[in-house]
């Protein structure tokens, strides 16, 4: 069974710095795409970033290119988003989620359960 | 980067109402569109992928249709289970259409 657990809920202060997880099982971690999905409070789904750990090869979103960063660490398959300097307008939902790809086309067929990030002085 | 338009962005049904959800992309896709329903508090589940192959386990009273620029996405038969938001995305951009949100009546 594929599962993609991510870690908890945080709260932090804006200029914090946060790294949050994604512990992926019951699949090759290596050889799919991993994304993360933003979902601001009560507003739509967007993909921010996404990670073949293969080879580390990124795509960001332009509007999130500079802002985040993602990795992953194959030895533990686990992929990560993180942030240098949190502002509030970060707080949101975050959803890992596998996509698998063929002919430059990729759908999420497995999600983590979400982390909640709030970001608030 | 490859704009997605979803309509209506809510709809309200009865249970057993036919109901229908358009996603248009900004240039053609081809047929390189999922479709994801999100019920409140979960994560999304994916639906329908390459526009209209349904997968594994979703009830077949769902079903996806388009190419191009234009797409579907019908519920044959409302059921209480289906409250959710639903959302199109392209596979290959990974643009989300902005969402429908399906209410019971």
């Amino acid at each position: 069974e594929v599962q993609l657990v991510q870690s908890g809920a945080e709260v932090k202060k804006p200029g914090e710095s946060l790294k949050i997880s994604c512990q992926a099982s019951g699949y090759s971690f290596a050889t799919d795409w991993i994304a993360w999905v933003r979902q601001m409070p009560g507003k739509g789904l967007e993909w921010v970033a996404m990670i073949y750990p293969a080879d580390s090869d990124t795509k960001y979103r332009p509007s999130f290119r500079g802002q985040v960063t993602i990795s992953a660490d194959k030895s533990i398959s686990t992929a990560y988003l993180r942030w240098s300097s949190l502002k509030a307008a970060d707080s949101a939902i975050y959803f890992c989620a596998r996509y698998r790809c063929g002919g430059g086309r990729c759908y999420a067929g497995d999600w983590g359960q979400g982390t909640l990030v709030t970001v608030s002085s | 980067d490859i704009q997605m338009t979803q309509s209506p962005s809510s709809v309200s049904a009865s249970v057993g109402d036919r109901v229908t959800i358009t996603c248009r992309a900004s240039l053609d896709i081809s047929n390189w569109l999922a479709w994801y329903q999100q019920k409140p508090g979960k994560a999304p589940k994916l639906l329908i992928s390459a526009a209209s192959s349904l997968q594994s386990g979703v009830p077949s009273r769902f079903s996806g249709t388009g190419s191009g620029t234009d797409f579907t996405l019908t519920i044959s038969s409302l059921q209480p289970e289906d409250l959710a938001t639903y959302y199109c995305q392209e596979a290959s951009g990974f643009t989300f259409g902005g969402g429908t949100k399906v209410d019971i009546k």
